[in-house]
Formats: C-alpha cells, sequence, structure tokens
C-alpha cells in the first residue's frame, strides 16, 4: 500500500533553515511528480511545490519561491523540502503528497498524502 | 493567478440529506478540477479528479460535476463519517484551493 512519512520538522527561528523530508513506499517513486502542500493552524490548504517524477522540472508557489527548494532521491524513494529564510507565516502542518495526472491533466491532483510535520517558525 | 471560491464557507446537515458544494474558478480551467475530505487532525484525501472521476475506493455516493468555471460537489445520502471539510483544487496551472466548506452536522 502506499505510504508517505514527512519527518524533520520543528520549532526554527525565524531566518533559519529546515530541511523536511518524506520517505515514500508501496509504489514505484520514480514514476510519479510529488507536491508539498501546508496548512497553517487553523486555515486552509496552501500548495507549495511540486517536482517532476525526475526531478528536472520544479514549480513554486509565489510566497517560497527564492526561499524553498523542492528535491528528490529517487535511489532512495525520497522527497525533500529545505526551508530557507523561513518567516513566522511559514508555520503549518507540512503534507508530502503523490501527484498524479500531470502533464496530461495540467498539474494534476494529489491522490496519497502523509500524516504530515509541523514546522514552527517563533523566536 | 487563478481564485477559487466555495460556497457555502459552511453548511448543517443531517444524516441521509443530501448536499451539493459549489467551487467557482475566477477564469476557465477546462475540467482540472479536483475535491477533497479533510477530517479534523487527518490528511486530506482525494475524492474526485477531473471535475467529475471518482477516486478508487471512494463511495458513489460522492459525485462531482462542471467544466469551465463552475463546479459541484454532491454528496447523494450523508453518512456520519462526511461531517468534515471540503476543499475544491484547480490543476490548470500551478495548483490552488479554494477555502474550504465545513460540513457540520444539524
Amino acid at each position: 500500500q502506499v505510504q508517505l512519512v514527512e519527518s524533520g520538522g520543528g520549532v526554527v527561528q525565524p531566518g533559519r533553515s529546515l530541511r523536511l523530508t518524506c520517505a515514500a513506499s508501496g509504489f514505484t517513486f520514480s514514476s510519479y511528480p510529488m507536491h508539498w502542500v501546508r496548512q497553517a493552524p487553523g486555515k486552509g490548504l496552501e500548495w507549495v511545490a511540486l517536482i517532476s517524477h525526475d526531478g528536472n522540472k520544479e514549480y513554486y508557489a509565489d510566497s517560497v519561491k527564492g526561499r524553498f527548494t523542492i528535491s528528490r532521491d529517487n535511489s532512495k524513494n525520497t522527497l525533500f523540502l529545505q526551508m530557507n529564510s523561513l518567516k513566522p507565516e511559514d508555520t503549518a502542518v507540512y503534507y508530502c503528497a503523490r501527484g498524479n495526472g500531470f502533464g496530461y491533466r495540467g498539474y494534476g491532483w494529489g491522490d496519497y498524502w502523509g500524516q504530515g510535520t509541523l514546522v514552527t517558525v517563533s523566536s | 493567478d487563478i481564485q477559487m471560491t466555495q460556497s457555502p464557507s459552511s453548511l448543517s446537515a443531517s444524516v441521509g440529506d443530501r448536499v451539493t458544494i459549489t467551487c467557482r474558478a475566477s477564469q476557465s480551467i477546462n475540467t482540472y478540477l479536483n475535491w477533497y475530505q479533510q477530517r479534523p487532525g487527518k490528511a486530506p484525501k482525494l475524492l474526485i479528479y477531473d471535475a467529475s472521476s471518482l477516486q478508487s475506493g471512494v463511495p458513489s455516493r460522492f459525485s462531482g460535476s462542471g467544466s469551465g468555471t463552475d463546479f459541484t460537489l454532491t454528496v447523494s445520502s450523508l453518512q456520519p463519517e462526511d461531517f468534515a471539510t471540503y476543499y475544491c483544487q484547480q490543476g490548470y496551472t500551478t495548483p490552488g484551493f479554494g477555502q474550504g466548506t465545513k460540513l457540520e452536522i444539524k
């Protein structure tokens, strides 16, 4: 069965960096694009970033562009989100999601999601 | 950017009711519209993709329709486990979500 497990969240001071990891299992990881989506406490969902199946294409929300970097290691079935210059408004639960439909149905959808990891940016 | 607007923002209904949630895009998005359910403290779950395709394992009481700018999610007969928050998401450009519709028990 498809399983996605996020890790790496925690409390970090404004301006510092954090790297999130998403460990994937139960499917051929290298065949699927992957998303990061976040949810601030008590708020709605906000898409953060998307990476193609081979890692050659990356897309970002304007709110994180230039600060966050999505990457993947297909040999280790792992997705990453490097977050630099963190701001208090980046405080959220961060979910990784397996992408589907990307490239033939626009940017597609997330068909399986992890349980999320909480990032708190506070001094 | 394409803006996604859901209505209503909240809705009270009873078990067995038929409910409809609407999602409107600020420009045409073809049928690149997806629906998710999120229960409190849980990850989102895909219900409908490409406006009307039911995700595997999702009960048939859920259905989606629409194209262009106007879309609907319908639950034909509410079950206790359906009380949750629902989000639409456009995939026409880099993804964006609606603000959510909270479905509560009356």
